[in-house]
Order: structure tokens, then C-alpha cells, then sequence
């Protein structure tokens, strides 16, 4: 069966210092992989999406990167963090373009 | 640009009770419109995913009904429980395997 992991599970981390943030897929290949936000008491806002290795669609300018560099594996990342960036962070997967999308555990990040 | 509205914001009712959350879209160009759970703290769990040709789907006591042409879904809860107790996220996917999250409808049911 698919799974995806999404890890850590929280973090806080200071402003300016460096974010990586880490999902992977398991049980299926060449997944659409997405990125989204979730401010306290929001919706979710789709930060990147890619349909395959090293193709990466962003969707609102901002401080962060996404990468792809395996078919399963999906990192976000920032050079440094501003405060604005604190948020639960999602990653989502689905196959192809009419199928349910699969979501992550998620990541509580906090910029002090 | 697509946009998703859910209302209400928030609701509360008895344990027992029937209710529906509502969802609308202004871009009846969509894929299909999916129903998400999530609870405080967690990631999303899908309820159910509604293909654009489809009118409803069913599973257990949730039926989600979509009206394309209208921009509009809405999800019915029979026979509330408190273990409903949720954020209820509506999203639809557009061109570009987009999909696009309303802010959520927050439910809690009193035993």
C-alpha cells in the first residue's frame, strides 16, 4: 500500500537559520507531489508542486525552494527563515490528474 | 483564479443531529472535488473524492453531492457523533494538478 512520510514532526528554529523539510513516498512511482501551508485557523495554500524529478512549479513567490532529486522524495527548503514562514506544513501526493490526494502528518515549524 | 469558499466557518451541534457543510468554487472548470477531515494537529484525511461527471458519493453516514455548473458541494453528516468533531477542508483539483483548499468548516459535536 502507499504511504508518505513526512518528517520532523515539529521544529523551531531561529530566524536567518537554514529549513529542510523532508517527504517521501512509498508504494507507488511517479507520484504528483505537492507542498502546501496552513496558517492558524487558514486553509491550505499550495506552495510547489511537481509532476516529475526535478520539475518544480511554484506557486506564490516567497522565501522558500522546493527540490525534487528522486521520483518519491520531495525536500522544502529555505536559506534563512524570516518569522512570516512559522506554519504547519503539509506534503501531498496523488497519481495522476483524477485521483485522491494523500496527505502527510505534517510539520509544525515555529521561527523564533 | 480558482477560489474556494467554505461556509459555515465554524458550527456546533448536538450529538444526533444531521447537518451540512457547504462548499463553493468560482471556476466550474475543476477535475474533481475531494472532502477532507483533519484533526487539531494532524494531517488530512480524505472522506471522499467526487469526479467531475459524478452528482454524489457515499461512504457510511457521509454523502457528498456536487453541482459543477453551480460551483457548488455539499457534505452531509447523518446521525452526528461526537467523534465527528473535526475541520472539515473541501478542495478541488484544476488544470495543471492543482488542487486548490477552502479555509474549512470547524465542527464540534456535543454528547
Amino acid at each position: 500500500s502507499q504511504t508518505i512520510h513526512q518528517w520532523p514532526a515539529t521544529l523551531v528554529q531561529p530566524v536567518g537559520s537554514p529549513l529542510s523539510l523532508e517527504c517521501t513516498v512509498e508504494g507507488t512511482s511517479n507520484p504528483n507531489l505537492y507542498w502546501y501551508r496552513q496558517a492558524a485557523g487558514r486553509g491550505l495554500q499550495l506552495l510547489f508542486y511537481s509532476i516529475g524529478i526535478d520539475q518544480i512549479s511554484s506557486e506564490v513567490p516567497q522565501n522558500l525552494s522546493a527540490s525534487r532529486p528522486q521520483d518519491r522524495q520531495f525536500i522544502l527548503s529555505s536559506k534563512k527563515l524570516l518569522l512570516s514562514d512559522s506554519g504547519f506544513y503539509l506534503c501531498a501526493w496523488m497519481f495522476g490528474g483524477n485521483t485522491e490526494a494523500f496527505f502527510g502528518q505534517g510539520t509544525r515549524l515555529t521561527v523564533v | 483564479k480558482q477560489e474556494v469558499t467554505q461556509i459555515p466557518a465554524a458550527l456546533s451541534v448536538p450529538e444526533g443531529e444531521n447537518l451540512v457543510l457547504n462548499c463553493s468554487f468560482t471556476d466550474s472548470a475543476i477535475y474533481n472535488l475531494q472532502w477532507f477531515r483533519q484533526d487539531p494537529g494532524k494531517g488530512l484525511t480524505s472522506l471522499l473524492l467526487i469526479q467531475s461527471s459524478q452528482r454524489e458519493q457515499t461512504s457510511g453516514r457521509l454523502n457528498a453531492s456536487l453541482d459543477k455548473s453551480s460551483g457548488r458541494s455539499t457534505l452531509y453528516i447523518a446521525a452526528s457523533q461526537p467523534g465527528d468533531s473535526a475541520t472539515y477542508l473541501c478542495a478541488v483539483m484544476t488544470g495543471g494538478f492543482k488542487t486548490i483548499f477552502g479555509a474549512g468548516t470547524r465542527l464540534f459535536v456535543k454528547a
